[in-house]
């Protein structure tokens, strides 16, 4: 089966980097995801990984090690709006379906 | 273009009676998948449909949910009888022949609240 953790909430103040990491357990999987969801809000895709390394997108950037069983999602230069919960998930091999971790509250302070 | 649309956004019912969730996918969408978030837990795999075929619905609860996307469009979650543990988000998704598993469309969810 597979176990994803991530810290249940993480502080940061306006214009920092802040990290959010993301551990599993799973015995194989397509590939890691990232989501963001705003409360009330509907979960949007982030960025996904394949390979180990880092992927950027803008003011986002995301890494896997597949040996280590290690994600992070990298936040730069943090805007109020970024106050949100940051979702990590896996699809296993063979499905289409997505494990879910129970997310990262991220709150950005000015 | 619209999003993923979901119908209602809040449903408060009695244990025992009956609700119809609705999904509307993003047009041309094929991938359609029910997820659903218990309070305190993460979102949960229900089902996921290729146009109108149950592709996996091994996350589906028990016998009192029943999903059907007829015609291959919109989709619908029928809980019957409804018990409290069902309280929860339900979420659906989208996402296109091509991508499936891999970017989905999300809905903001039915707020389903069991009495």
């Amino acid at each position: 089966g597979q176990n994803i953790d991530q810290p249940t909430e993480m502080t940061a103040t306006e214009g920092a980097i802040v990290q959010i990491n993301c551990t599993y357990q799973t015995s194989g999987f397509n590939g890691l995801f990232w989501y963001q969801q705003h409360a009330g809000e509907a979960p949007t895709f982030l960025s996904y990984n394949v390979l180990d390394g880092l992927e950027e997108k803008g003011r986002f950037s995301s890494f896997l090690s597949r040996s280590k069983g290690y994600s992070y999602l990298l936040l730069k230069e943090l805007q109020m709006k970024d106050s949100a919960s940051y979702l990590c998930a896996v699809s296993p091999f063979n499905t289409d379906k997505l494990i879910f971790g129970t997310g990262t509250r991220l709150q950005v302070f000015p | 273009e619209a999003g993923v649309t979901q119908f209602p956004s809040h449903s408060v019912i009695e244990k025992g009676q009956t609700v119809t969730l609705r999904c509307d996918p993003i047009s041309g969408h094929d991938n359609l998948y029910w997820y659903r978030r218990v309070m305190g837990k993460e979102i949960k795999f229900l089902l996921h449909f290729v146009k109108e075929s149950k592709q996996d619905e091994s996350g589906m609860p028990n016998n009192r949910f029943l999903a059907e996307r007829t015609g291959g469009t919109y989709s619908t979650l029928k809980v019957q009888p409804a018990e409290l543990e069902d309280s929860g988000v339900y979420f659906c998704a989208s996402s296109q022949a091509e991508a499936a598993g891999i970017e989905l469309f999300f809905g903001s969810g039915t707020q389903l609240s069991v009495l």
